[in-house]
């Protein structure tokens, strides 16, 4: 069985510049989480699909990200414009809906 | 809201000690309870879960009992090897909300 793919695995960007992250999930699962994961800290909880819809998306700074799951399977996230704060590992993991999540090698960004 | 709270780290311990790592939660209803390992350069990867009260997931000489009374969920092992150091994060998946929530992570550094 394939695993959560995430590109690219790295990305440095000047600030103020805009980055996106893709993310597919494994096949059949409908939950799809993206975290954003600081050096030294536990992953924090950016947005949560069901299928295309979302279902959490408290944590998401929206005036700068932006997050969409076109037909329920793959899954971008966008940073625009970024900041300095911004560069973390931005991770994706999908599950089946019974809380168990599967992770991908996560997208490491960095904002010089 | 729903929160995880690990024990500060790092945790550096002699090859064969015995190892535990307390985690902690807060939760509405009934959350589903994981231990996540992420080792050296490798994404994270699920080590044991449990899913009601007085359960224990086990994996891999781990243990960690699922305590309601004390909403807790703390890690252990018997004898830790050179191959076990790695960062350690609790989560907990709420079925009210679908959301996985993570600790803050504790490092295990262990020597020969």
């Amino acid at each position: 069985e394939a695993g959560v793919a995430q590109s690219p695995r790295y990305k440095i960007i000047e600030k103020r510049q805009s980055v996106a992250f893709w993310c597919n999930p494994i096949s059949g699962h409908a939950t799809l989480y993206w975290y954003q994961q600081i050096l030294g800290q536990g992953p924090k909880l950016l947005i949560q699909f069901q299928n295309n819809g979302v279902v959490d998306d408290s944590q998401l700074p929206k005036d700068r990200f932006s997050a969409e799951r076109l037909k329920g399977v793959d899954s971008t996230l966008k940073i625009q414009p970024a900041k300095l704060e911004d560069s973390a590992v931005y991770l994706c993991a999908s599950s089946l809906g019974d809380g168990q999540g599967f992770f991908g090698q996560g997208t490491r960004l960095t904002v010089v | 809201g729903d929160s995880v709270t690990q024990m500060e780290g790092p945790v550096t311990l002699s090859e064969e000690a015995f190892l535990t790592i307390n985690c902690t939660y807060t939760a509405t209803g009934y959350p589903s309870l994981f231990w996540y390992v992420q080792y050296p350069g490798e994404g994270l990867q699920l080590l044991l879960k449990a899913t009601k009260a007085d359960d224990k997931g086990s994996n891999k000489g781990f243990e960690a009992t699922y305590r309601k009374e004390t909403t807790s969920f703390h890690l252990e092992k018997g004898s830790v090897q050179v191959s076990d150091s790695a960062v350690y994060f609790c989560a907990l998946w709420g079925s009210n909300t679908g959301k996985l929530i993570f600790g803050q992570g504790t490092t295990l550094q262990v020597k020969p």
